[in-house]
């Protein structure tokens, strides 16, 4: 079952610019995690947060989760063109069996140069 | 390089035929996964082996039959490949319970079946 919803579909920014994704999901985790997939690759893990956290930075990454509202936000700041790819939020749920992730249907980001 | 990596990247087939997808892990992790990406890039779990032991089976056909000969193997076998089984399919690994971190994935399998 699809527990994801991530919003924008896609995204067009100039490089430089910051690129924010949302993610909203329906049911109680443990954590929410963050991936990119470049064209015809595999997911790339970028960022985990737990539940009990608010706010978490890598980089230039920002993830914020609000469990009140089951949403998490992803901003990537001073965009670049290599940052052009697909991102999906997942969650994992301790009531899950071994963890699984569930994945949203993604946002496509094009950072034009 | 610690990885996960799956062979073949791209496969071709015919309706009917059966085919094997072969995963490997040398990152230490004690639990594999298989997931379909469909053209709509949405992703799908399909099992979980954890140890070698299966503890996630989505709905899948039973078509599809996953085998861990150990626990850093995962494969998956298809018999009777129809149109839809069309998709990419993922291997990944992590160490068990998503608290854990995050999932490593390898670079996917092209199915086309025609």
């Amino acid at each position: 079952s699809q527990q994801g919803e991530e919003d924008p579909q896609a995204l067009s920014i100039q490089e430089g610019e910051n690129a924010t994704m949302n993610c909203s999901y329906k049911t109680s985790i443990n954590n929410l995690q963050w991936y990119r997939q470049n064209s015809g690759r595999g997911l790339v893990h970028l960022i985990l947060i737990r539940s009990n956290e608010r706010e978490k930075h890598s980089g230039r990454l920002r993830v914020t989760l609000d469990t009140s509202k089951k949403s998490s936000s992803l901003l990537i700041t001073a965009s670049r063109a290599a940052d052009t790819a697909s991102y999906f939020c997942a969650t994992g749920s301790l009531t899950n069996q071994g963890g699984k992730l569930i994945f949203g249907q993604g946002t496509e980001l094009s950072v034009k140069p | 390089d610690t990885a996960v990596s799956q062979t073949p990247k791209y496969l071709v087939t015919q309706m009917g035929n059966d085919k094997s997808i072969k995963c490997e892990q040398n990152l230490g992790h004690d639990t594999m996964y298989w997931y379909k990406q469909d053209s709509k890039k949405f992703l799908k779990i399909m099992f979980s082996y954890n140890n070698k032991e299966l503890i996630i089976n989505e709905t899948v056909p039973n078509r599809f039959s996953p085998k861990s000969p150990d626990k850093a193997h995962l494969n998956l076998h298809i018999n009777s490949l129809e149109l839809g089984d069309s998709a990419v399919y993922f291997c990944a690994s992590s160490h068990r319970g998503t608290g854990g971190g995050g999932y490593t994935f390898g670079s996917g399998t092209r199915l086309t079946v025609v």
